[in-house]
Formats: structure tokens, sequence, C-alpha cells
């Protein structure tokens, strides 16, 4: 149980278009999920928060307006990279909270690599 | 404030031998911890949890982890390594929410395990 799914695994696109990112909890609900950049070498770098049914709260540092969220149902969050430059390009990972905010441990997806040109 | 610690960039062992990939962490109360792995180019595989209990948790993959309050540490173990070992490991900590902490976890920037044939 508890599998996350992202969707597409790889994405190669050219500057300044934009691309969506899937993020689905497969077998469970999540009220929140969580998204992350990842680059070589180096831990996991929070992005934003996404509930359900509500805006996102975004990190310190992390423009809201290149990197879209939206948590449309209890299994489907996506993330928007706007006008994506090739700095843009990262692993980027979302993860998903199961039980309540006490004891919640997050299930992550298998990230999606973007690759801008 | 949360935070945790990785020293070891990368931990070297033999096939067979044991291994320990050392977390140490801060917090203002009480703290819940986890393992997560991470394989080439995946997202990361959740491997155990400390929030209550007993200070040995056993977890996925042969895996445990002894939480030591004295010594603020969450060291993860195997009795005997295998090849496939081989990954990235990070540690996550988050205060206790009766201590008025956030329920997002922080990761350590990661321990590269390589498991030497």
């Amino acid at each position: 149980g508890a599998v996350v799914s992202q969707h597409p695994s790889r994405v190669i696109c050219k500057s300044g278009t934009s691309v969506k990112i899937e993020c689905r909890s497969l077998d469970f609900q999540a009220t929140t999920m969580f998204w992350y950049r990842q680059f070589p070498k180096q831990s996991l770098m929070l992005m934003a928060t996404s509930n359900e049914g509500s805006k996102a709260t975004y990190e310190q540092g992390v423009e809201k307006d290149k990197f879209l969220i939206n948590h449309a149902s209890l299994t489907l969050s996506t993330l928007t990279v706007t006008s994506a430059h090739p700095e843009d390009s990262s692993f980027y990972i979302c993860s998903a909270g199961l039980g309540g905010s006490v004891l919640e441990t997050q299930y992550f997806g298998p990230g999606t690599r973007l690759l801008v040109l | 404030a949360q935070s945790v610690a990785q020293p070891e960039d990368q931990v070297n062992v033999a096939e067979g031998n044991p291994l320990t990939v050392k977390c140490t962490y801060s917090v203002s109360g009480n703290p819940y911890l986890f393992w997560y792995v991470q394989y080439p180019n995946r997202g990361l595989q959740f491997l155990l949890k400390y929030i209550t209990g007993d200070n040995l948790v056993k977890g996925s993959y042969g895996f445990e982890a002894e939480f030591n309050k004295s010594q603020t540490s969450f060291h993860l173990k195997k009795p005997s390594a295998l090849v496939s070992d081989s990954a990235l490991y990070f540690c996550a900590v988050r205060d206790s929410f009766a201590s008025g902490g956030s329920y997002i976890p922080t990761f350590g920037r990661g321990t590269s395990l390589i498991v030497h044939p």
C-alpha cells in the first residue's frame, strides 16, 4: 500500500515552454502533498506544501508564479513549471502524507527529471 | 527549530559486514525520526520510523535503527550488508506536534552507502 506515482518520469523541453508534472496517490487519499526539488548529490529542498482544496504554501525563495501547484482532489496534485529555463532543470519529487499530521509518514513518488534546453 | 545531521557523505563497507549510517538530530520537544533510501533516478522509499516505544526500530529490507535520546542519535544499521543496499540514505526529523513544531520533516543531506562485493 501507500503508492505514489508521478508522470512523466522524464521530460525534455525547450526554454520558454511550460511543463506540468502530476503526482497521484494510488491507494490512499492524501490531504497533503509535498513538492521537492533535488540537485545532484544534494538533499531534498522542499518547494511547497499542497493542501487539497486550498492554496499551496510555498517555502521562502520559491516563486509561486513560476511553480504553479494545484491540488484539485485527494489523490492528485500537479506542479506546473511555467516558462521553463535551463536553470529549472532538476529532479522533482512529490510526496504524500499518510495518516494524521502527528504520525505522518511521507511516501514519495519516483521523481520527474526535467531538462530544459 | 529542528535540524538533522548526517556527518558522513559516504560509507564504504564490504558485503557481508555490518553497516552503520549515522544520524544526529536537534528538536525542541520529542523527535519523530525517519529513514528513507533513494536508488539512482528514483524517489525516496520509506524504511522505518521512530515515534515512541522501543528504542530499536525494525524496518524494511533487514534495516533497523536505534534511537538514543541522550546522544540525540538515530543511526541506521544492518547486520550483514548486500551489494544491492548501495544507495543514498536520508535521515529526517520533525518535532512532536505537542511541542508546536512543524509537521514537515527536515531531511539530512544524505549519505551514500557503497557496498563492495
